[in-house]
């Protein structure tokens, strides 16, 4: 079975704080994908990333920055000098076949001027 | 390049109603996947359509049936509608066929059931 866990509800920050956001999967596939999707208020999800299980190399984009390790199956999702606009909520997700993806509970995140 | 698009954006329904979702895929997407997202289940997925042929499904009733045309467009729609399908339905669409696998997501239908 595939499950994602996002452990923190709601994180509350103050502008310019660096934040991680946490993610633990568990599946028993060898080959699987993993994405983070961030969304505002409006509604639509909008994609950050996707890493493939045979590429665990960290990856930074921007102020945006993900830790990927397969031995404690987490993908963490750091941003770094955070904004005002960052302030949404974020899905960490889970997928073998491309389409059936297990979403996380989701973390919202409160950026505060 | 055009997003996807879904129609409408909000829709109000009576118990017992059915209703049709619509949703066009960014143009070149062949596949086209529909989640659920409540606030007490999150977001679930529904089931996925490439080339026409349903190819996966979550674990729905069948009142949840969906089909998709030869121009990739997807509709959805619910019969019978209960208080519980009240929910954001959001679609989004890939090119599984080329091998990407990033799954870009329309803006939702709001569906409100009374």
């Amino acid at each position: 079975a595939q499950k994602v866990t996002q452990a923190q509800t709601e994180i509350s920050v103050v502008e310019k704080e660096d934040v991680t956001l946490d993610c633990v999967y568990e599946t028993r596939d060898t080959t699987y994908y993993l994405f983070w999707y961030k969304q505002p208020p409006s509604g639509e999800l909008v994609f950050l990333i996707r890493r493939n299980s045979f590429d665990e190399q960290n990856e930074i984009s921007g102020r945006y920055s993900w830790n990927f390790q397969k031995s404690t199956s987490s993908f963490n999702f750091t941003i770094t000098a955070s904004q005002v606009v960052d302030s949404a909520v974020y899905f960490c997700a889970l997928t073998y076949n491309n389409n059936d993806m297990r979403f996380g509970a989701g973390t919202r995140l409160t950026v505060k001027p | 390049k055009a997003g996807v698009t879904q129609t409408p954006r909000y829709l109000i329904k009576t118990r017992g109603q059915q209703v049709t979702l619509s949703c066009s895929p960014i143009s070149g997407h062949r596949s086209v996947s529909w989640y659920q997202q409540t606030p007490g289940q999150g977001l679930q997925f529904l089931f996925e359509y490439f080339s026409e042929t349903q190819r996966n499904k979550g674990n729905f009733p069948g009142r949840f049936s969906g089909r998709q045309f030869s121009n990739s467009r997807s509709e959805m729609n619910v019969s019978t509608l209960e208080l519980g399908d009240s929910a954001l339905y959001l679609c989004a669409s890939s090119n599984r066929g080329q091998g990407l696998y990033e799954q870009y997501f329309g803006p939702g239908t709001r569906l409100t059931v009374t």
